[in-house]
């Protein structure tokens, strides 16, 4: 069975940053591109980033280019995001999902965990 | 302000049929394929429907989704309370070059 733990969540200021990590178990991590959606508080569901399976390729939403960095350690079966320049709308569960293949555009992608909660505040 | 437009709620009492409706463009609906996902109150999202129309293990055949053009569908049939949840759709932008979702349904079971 596919496990998506997710970790890395917690309180930290404005400006600050924080890294968060996806570990993977019941799957050939390399095989499948992985992605990061987010979910603020009360609110629906956004699209972070996504890296395909062996790494070469990213895409970031709008709202987080230039601030985070996807990368992923198939050596570990790991998924992170290092966050920078945290932002008060940046206040979410973090959910990691894999995709149906190692390309990470189109097709659909699969959420597993139960997510971690990052929270900026002063 | 979501790419994709979806009714913020829809009802129905037990056994009716539901559907909700998931309105977008041609770089996105248009262009790519859609899915459906379900999150029952306090939970995970989780995939529900992808390509169009094709259930996830698991899903009940209750669940049908459709596209048409601009547009795709979800619909529910012979309703159950354990349905009430919210309903995002999702699908590529390939303007955008990113994946965008609706901005979800609340499905109450009256």
């Amino acid at each position: 069975e596919v496990q998506l733990v997710e970790s890395g969540g917690g309180l930290v200021q404005p400006g600050g940053s924080l890294r968060l990590s996806c570990a993977a178990s019941g799957l050939t991590f390399d095989s499948h591109a992985m992605t990061w959606v987010r979910q603020a508080p009360g609110k629906g569901l956004e699209w972070v980033s996504s890296i395909s399976g062996v790494g070469t390729r990213t895409y970031y939403a709008g709202s987080v280019k230039g601030r985070f960095t996807i990368s992923r350690d198939n050596s570990k079966d790991t998924l992170y995001v290092q966050m920078h320049s945290l932002r008060v709308e940046d206040t979410a569960v973090y959910y990691c999902a894999k995709y149906h293949s190692n390309v990470a555009e189109r097709g659909w992608f699969d959420p597993r965990g139960q997510g971690t909660l990052v929270i900026v505040s002063s | 302000q979501s790419v994709l437009t979806q009714p913020p709620s829809a009802s129905g009492t037990p056994g009716q049929r539901v559907a909700i409706s998931c309105s977008g463009s041609r770089s996105n609906i248009g262009s790519n394929t859609v899915n459906w996902y379900q999150q029952l109150p306090g939970t995970a999202p989780r995939l529900l429907i992808f390509l169009n129309n094709q259930r996830t293990s698991g899903v009940p055949d209750r669940f049908s989704g459709s596209r048409s053009g601009t547009s795709a569908s979800l619909a529910i049939s012979g309703l159950q309370s354990e349905d009430e949840a919210d309903y995002y759709c999702a699908t590529w932008d390939d303007s955008l070059s990113g994946w965008v979702f609706g901005g979800g349904t609340k499905l109450t079971v009256l």
